[in-house]
């Protein structure tokens, strides 16, 4: 078990460019959930897979925000056109197949940090 | 709408000190309550957590305890050690979502 990775750890980029990230959950795990992190506050959540399934989507998932995961394993964030209030660190957790709700545990991954200029 | 609210940071103590962080909540039905932390360099680890009213979370010395009557889930530890140093987050889950609601986190900072 080698846990939740995520790659690359760290992105710089131009505004109006597009970035994408990659989480790579616990083998086990069927679902996937990727956080977005601003320095000072607790994560937020955008959005959340059940194997290949986008389940559940927040507001803050903007038109430029998209999410895969297409053969249920890795899952990959795109923004497109990036701004400046994209800076963040985005977080990706997996948890357990056929846990219910009340036994969910989320794994969390160490972030990929996105710095647009 | 649902929310975490915790005590601002940061908390500086002496090793050995007792220590609270206050967190306070506002749901409907019946969350799921939740303490990660984050330590230097490292991503957040679930710490503890509580699944109904009266539940006790406990994990590494550290305590928690589902107070539906004041809406509450306090952190505490009897004895605080230098490596208990670290960002910890009050969190919830809806009774219907698998999504995560956290607070903005308190720092700990323990002094030897």
């Amino acid at each position: 078990d080698t846990g939740v990775s995520q790659n690359p750890r760290h992105k710089i980029t131009k505004r109006g460019q597009n970035v994408t990230f990659r989480c790579d959950p616990i083998s086990e795990h069927n679902r996937l959930y990727w956080y977005r992190q601003t320095l000072g506050q607790g994560p937020e959540f955008l959005t959340y897979f059940q194997n290949e399934a986008q389940l559940e989507k927040s507001r803050l998932l903007s038109d430029r925000f998209s999410a895969e995961r297409p053969k249920g394993s890795f899952s990959t964030l795109e923004i497109q056109r990036t701004e400046q209030g994209d800076s963040a660190m985005y977080l990706c957790a997996s948890s357990m197949t056929g846990a219910g709700l009340e036994t969910d545990t989320q794994y969390f991954g160490p972030g990929t940090r996105l710095t647009v200029l | 709408g649902n929310s975490v609210t915790q005590m601002e940071g940061p908390v500086t103590l002496s090793e050995e000190a007792f220590l609270t962080i206050n967190c306070t909540y506002t749901a409907t039905g019946y969350p799921s309550l939740f303490w990660y932390v984050q330590y230097p360099g490292e991503g957040l680890q679930l710490l503890l957590k509580a699944t109904k009213a009266d539940d006790k979370g406990s994990n590494k010395g550290f305590e928690a305890t589902y107070r539906k009557e004041t809406t509450s889930f306090h952190l505490e530890k009897g004895s605080v050690q230098v490596s208990d140093s670290a960002v910890y987050f009050c969190a919830l889950r809806k009774d219907s979502s698998y999504k995560l609601i956290f607070g903005s986190g308190t720092r700990l900072l323990v002094r030897p």
